[in-house]
């Protein structure tokens, strides 16, 4: 596709519920990056893959959270057991090389309501 | 840890006037982007800026990247009421070259027409 397409756009989860957000990238983009952001804020990184291999997950707050890209495309961010503290809008970026050193094509967001 | 600060956070003025958004750290990055964000989308980045001392200009944009790396400047010519937006600073490699981007925790601009 043209750009970064995220679903679904909103999400209203139970607190406890399960949740599975997906991502799918510019074709042919090497990395991909989950971020989340906060009202207002800057968003803040959660875990990156370069094709299929997770290279860095130091973001991820903690082991609720897990992101696969199995065949190196699309990519889904699942949380387990949502709590109130995890509502935000989670962004994924793609970039067509290892670096991010000419930017990246976000995504629209997924916004996460846990009530 | 790195770190950006950006200031200042929250900027409202009148149409017509100038202004200027400061993004500093102490640590040093091979390059610094700027994006954009409208409410209920992504950012969108503006421009990126890798040598030290460089100046790029984009319309009414000037983007400033600090000789030593370290900083950056956007600054805005007579701001008119669609430059309202989050403006986000960001910062490429430095102590982790993995193509995560660090990012500022944003500046809030309302132009007032």
């Amino acid at each position: 596709g043209a750009g970064v397409s995220q679903s679904p756009r909103y999400k209203v989860a139970k607190r406890g519920q399960d949740v599975a957000l997906r991502c799918d990238p510019i074709s042919g983009h090497v990395s991909l990056f989950w971020y989340q952001q906060a009202l207002g804020q800057g968003p803040e990184f959660l875990t990156y893959f370069q094709n299929e291999a997770q290279l860095d997950k130091s973001g991820l707050p903690s082991d609720r959270f897990f992101a696969e890209r199995p065949e190196g495309s699309v990519s889904t961010l699942k949380i387990q057991r949502t709590q109130q503290e995890d509502s935000a809008v989670y962004l994924c970026a793609s970039s067509l090389d290892r670096t991010s050193n000419y930017g990246y094509t976000f995504g629209s967001g997924t916004r996460l309501t846990v009530v | 840890t790195q770190l950006l600060e950006q200031s200042p956070q929250f900027l409202s003025i009148q149409e017509g006037e100038n202004l200027t958004v400061y993004c500093n750290s102490s640590s040093v990055f091979s390059s610094l982007q700027w994006y954009r964000q409208e409410p209920g989308e992504g950012p969108v980045l503006l421009v990126t800026v890798v040598t030290g001392g460089e100046v790029k200009k984009l319309k009414r944009l000037t983007f400033q990247f600090g000789d030593a790396r370290k900083d950056s400047s956007l600054h805005i010519t007579a701001a008119q009421p669609g430059d309202t937006g989050l403006y986000l600073c960001a910062g490429a490699g430095g102590s982790s070259n993995t193509g995560k981007l660090i990012f500022g925790q944003g500046t809030t601009l309302q132009v007032k027409p």
